[in-house]
């Protein structure tokens, strides 16, 4: 099994620059997260899908930040535009969650992004 | 929603002691607890879990403690190594399937 796999691992930007980060999730898992982590306010919770549903989009920083999952095999976020404050390592993750069945969530290597 | 609360936020030991990291969280309705290692640079990755109905599990020189009345669970490293030097983040997953995560804690074992 591959794991989850994202792209690109680094990504530097000008401010107002759009950036698509994408993730595959491992194959057979239900549910997909994004994470974004920085020193100061630590792993935090973007968005998840469940079977290509948004469950929860609270975490979503503002209007600039969005995010879809196509099919059970692709996700992307998208920050447009973007500002020096999104700089970070943004982690996708996924799991499966069944009748009486749990996995446990398995990160990506994450992005590492910098906007100047 | 949960809240999960973690202490200590850093942790320094002499090799060969043991570690303790503890977790406490607000749901009742949690019922599946991961511990994840981050070293440098690198993805969290899981390390040790355990379920509601289960008080204690080891996996060599690691184990967690779960208990349910207080809510609270617990990481335990024993023997520790130069190696076990990383941030773990404890976790809480609930019937809603998200997970909640703690705020870490650094680890430096001293050799």
């Amino acid at each position: 099994d591959a794991g989850v796999i994202q792209s690109p691992r680094h990504e530097v930007t000008e401010m107002g620059q759009e950036v698509t980060l994408r993730c595959k999730p491992i194959s057979g898992h239900n549910s997909l997260f994004w994470y974004r982590q920085t020193m100061m306010r630590g792993l935090e919770l973007l968005i998840y899908f469940n079977n290509n549903v948004p469950i929860d989009d609270s975490g979503m920083p503002e209007d600039r930040f969005s995010a879809k999952m196509p099919n059970a095999s692709f996700s992307t976020l998208k920050i447009q535009p973007s500002e020096p404050r999104d700089s970070a390592v943004y982690f996708c993750a996924s799991s499966f969650t069944g009748r009486g069945a749990k996995s446990p969530l398995h990160f990506g290597n994450g992005t590492r992004l910098t906007v100047t | 929603g949960e809240n999960v609360e973690q202490h200590p936020s850093t942790l320094s030991v002499q090799e060969g002691d043991s570690a303790v990291i503890k977790c406490t969280y607000s749901d009742s309705a949690s019922n599946y607890f991961p511990w994840y290692k981050q070293e440098l640079g690198k993805r969290p990755q899981l390390i040790i879990d355990i379920r509601s109905n289960v008080g204690e599990k080891k996996d060599q020189r690691i184990a967690v403690t779960l208990n349910k009345t207080a809510k609270h669970f617990s990481l335990h490293i024993t023997e520790t190594q130069p190696e076990d030097s990383a941030v773990y983040f404890c976790a809480a997953n609930n019937t809603g399937n998200q997970f909640y995560f703690g705020t870490g804690t650094s680890l430096t074992v001293i050799p």
